[in-house]
């Protein structure tokens, strides 16, 4: 069964500093691997997806990640902390037969320290 | 163009009832996913639907169940509620390709009393 795994619950970064949210996955074939956002009250929002087209994926709002095989890991980065970063951050996961099945991780909420 | 749309957003029951929820997808797009937020479970997939079939399961007891019409709007239903069924759900919509984004609505906040 195809799961993620996200490295700290809680993350706290300096305005101007880089972002980095950790998300591991485990899957049995190879995987459609996503980042989403969540503002208080309000639903997900994708910031970048991986469908194997390409390890370094942008997405919204200058965040990236890379797919790296190896490391069965695809970590969430931004160069430059902004405030208005603060959020919940999910990576979730789905094989490549079923793209509308996702399996999230348990989210990491970043706080923006200015 | 509008977003995805999902009413009411929010309910409030008694263990023992029933609910329907729903969902509007944006214009054009024919997938339809319904997840569970809460606490202690985090996100769970709950169905997808695409031109009115049910194309994906997640494990979820039977008390869940959905349906999607002809114009691709989807109503999710819930029998015998639970305390544990309070939760914010979640509807996102998309073209229903394996590599089209999903659209996130803002949900509905249920709460079980």
């Amino acid at each position: 069964a195809q799961s993620v795994t996200q490295l700290g619950s809680h993350v706290s970064v300096s305005e101007g500093a880089l972002v980095l949210l950790r998300c591991n996955y485990s899957s049995s074939v190879p995987p459609y691997l996503f980042w989403y956002v969540q503002y208080p009250n309000q639903g997900l929002q994708l910031l970048l997806k991986y469908t194997s087209a390409a390890t370094l994926v942008k997405g919204i709002n200058g965040f990236e990640a890379e797919f790296k095989k190896s490391e069965t890991s695809f970590h969430l980065t931004k160069p430059s902390a902004h405030m208005s970063d603060a959020a919940e951050y999910f990576c979730a996961v789905s094989d490549s037969g079923g793209y509308q099945k996702v399996t999230f991780g348990t989210g990491t909420k970043l706080q923006v320290i200015p | 163009k509008a977003g995805v749309t999902q009413t009411p957003r929010y309910l409030i029951k008694t263990r023992g009832q029933q609910v329907t929820l729903s969902c509007s997808p944006i214009s054009g797009h024919r997938s339809v996913s319904w997840y569970q937020q809460t606490p202690g479970q985090g996100l769970q997939f709950l169905f997808e639907y695409f031109s009115e079939t049910q194309r994906n399961k997640g494990n979820f007891p039977g008390r869940f169940s959905g349906r999607q019409f002809s114009n691709s709007r989807s109503e999710m239903n819930v029998s015998t509620l639970e305390l544990g069924d309070s939760a914010l759900y979640l509807c996102a919509s998309s073209l229903g390709g394996v590599t089209d984004t999903q659209y996130f609505g803002p949900g509905t906040r249920l709460t079980v009393l």
